[in-house]
């Protein structure tokens, strides 16, 4: 069974960087084919897809947002992290990290963990 | 950047009802297309992948149908626990994953 939880700061203060870390167990981010990405959802609003780690290293990023991402795993330690530099108000969201999947067919994020709201205010 | 919309934005229906919701891409993805149901306050849940393919553990009354640019959420007999929002999600792009804007299905 595939389980995944966030954990970070609830709260952070425009300017600062945000640090996420999602602990995962049932797979191991060294099979090929499999990755872990994040995803966030500001309150009321609908889900914004932020980056991608593959198995292999190889990262991708939501292009508006590159300059302020950066996407790691520690593999052994079965942890992905997320940092997001210079936090705005506007990046108050619900903070989810979810198991990737890709075949020939297709790519899909599944399970997710429970997600974490962080909240950017001073 | 491949955009995604859905339509409608959102619905009211009876339980028992059939229920279409569509989404569209801007560009033809072929079938790389996730359907995602989300109850409020809780994390979103695959339903379908690859356009058509049932998630492990997903009632059959969910089926997916399209490709290239149109695709196609079905809900055939409308259930209590049914009541949710609904997104999908394009994969084509790996260098920049999609999302519809959502639609919400609510009890007549």
């Amino acid at each position: 069974q595939i389980t995944l939880r966030e954990s970070g700061p609830t709260l952070v203060k425009p300017t600062q960087t945000l640090t996420l870390t999602c602990t995962f167990s049932g797979f191991s981010l060294s099979t090929p084919m499999l990755g872990l990405g994040w995803i966030r959802q500001p309150p009321g609003q609908a889900l914004e897809w932020l980056a991608l780690i593959y198995w292999n290293d190889d990262k991708r990023y939501r292009p508006s947002l590159e300059s302020r991402l950066t996407i790691t795993k520690d593999a052994p330690k079965n942890q992905v992290v997320l940092t997001m530099t210079n936090m705005d108000p506007v990046d108050t969201a619900t903070y989810y990290c979810a198991h990737f999947r890709a075949i020939p067919a297709g790519r899909w994020f599944d399970p997710w963990g429970q997600g974490t709201l962080v909240t950017v205010s001073s | 950047d491949i955009q995604m919309t859905q339509s409608p934005s959102s619905l009211s229906a009876s339980v028992g009802d059939r229920v279409t919701i569509t989404c569209r891409a801007s560009q033809g993805i072929s079938t790389f297309l996730n359907w995602y149901q989300q109850k409020p306050g809780k994390a979103p849940k695959l339903l379908i992948y690859a356009a058509s393919s049932l998630q492990s553990g997903v009632p059959s009354r969910f089926s997916g149908s399209g490709s290239g640019t149109d695709f196609t959420l079905t809900i055939s007999g409308l259930q209590p626990e049914d009541f949710a929002t609904y997104y999908c999600q394009q994969t084509y792009s790996t260098l920049f994953f999609t999302f519809g804007p959502g639609t919400k299905v609510e009890i007549k």
